[in-house]
């Protein structure tokens, strides 16, 4: 089936305005995260959702960060406020039981934050 | 906390010669390890995996990648790259989320 989607594939923003940005999962699969990939580095753990249970949000960098899950579905990531810190490439993945299962990536949605 | 680092920021190579990018990572305990390929323009794809088993694991495009537990090593190798190799790859270790590498450039020139 289909692979992760994600949407906007660009945003631009003034720095203190608020961004959605959309991840619809491949179907069936249970698990979703978050990454950030900033220019030059790695990338790093933001959120990760597993069924209906309670996500962790272990990686997110500040209280303007939040996401939802609906379901096993679609997953929005919301930073509120943001900062030009924030400009980076957030990466959605599934996999489909979560633990240590293979994760498949979005292509991704690069924020710049002017 | 899990660390992943990846030896090589930067690899330059012609066609034909050999690859191999080493990964150490720092989890003592039962993990899943894999290569990630990221090509220009393109999103984040599985290269190999390694989950149990044959510590020497095949992967797509001819490479792969050994593993050795009493290293923390997950090295990526290839006999003879191609230009088309040219990506950005990513060690990662997954204790439920994944913890990568900074990634190592490898350009491959024709």
């Amino acid at each position: 089936g289909a692979g992760v989607s994600q949407s906007p594939s660009n945003k631009v923003t003034e720095k203190g305005k608020d961004v959605e940005l959309r991840c619809d999962p491949i179907s069936g699969h249970t698990a979703l995260y978050w990454y950030r990939q900033r220019l030059g580095q790695g990338l790093e753990f933001l959120i990760y959702f597993q069924g209906n249970s309670a996500p962790d949000k272990s990686g997110l960098p500040s209280d303007r960060f939040s996401a939802e899950r609906t379901g096993e579905s679609v997953s929005t990531l919301t930073i509120q406020r943001t900062q030009q810190e924030d400009s980076a490439v957030y990466l959605c993945a599934s996999s489909q039981d979560g633990g240590r299962e293979t994760q498949y990536f979005g292509p991704g949605t690069r924020l710049l934050v002017l | 906390a899990q660390s992943v680092s990846q030896h090589n920021h930067h690899v330059i190579l012609s066609e034909a010669a050999s690859l191999e990018l080493g990964c150490n990572y720092s989890y003592g305990g039962t993990v899943n390890l894999f290569w990630y390929v990221q090509y220009p323009g393109q999103h984040l794809q599985l290269l190999l995996k390694y989950f149990s088993g044959d510590p020497l694991v095949k992967g797509i495009k001819g490479f792969e990648a050994e593993f050795i537990k009493s290293k923390f090593s997950f090295n990526l190798r290839k006999p003879s790259v191609q230009w088309s190799d040219t990506a950005e790859y990513f060690c990662a270790v997954n204790d439920y989320k994944l913890s990568f590498g900074a990634g190592t450039t490898v350009t491959v020139r024709a």
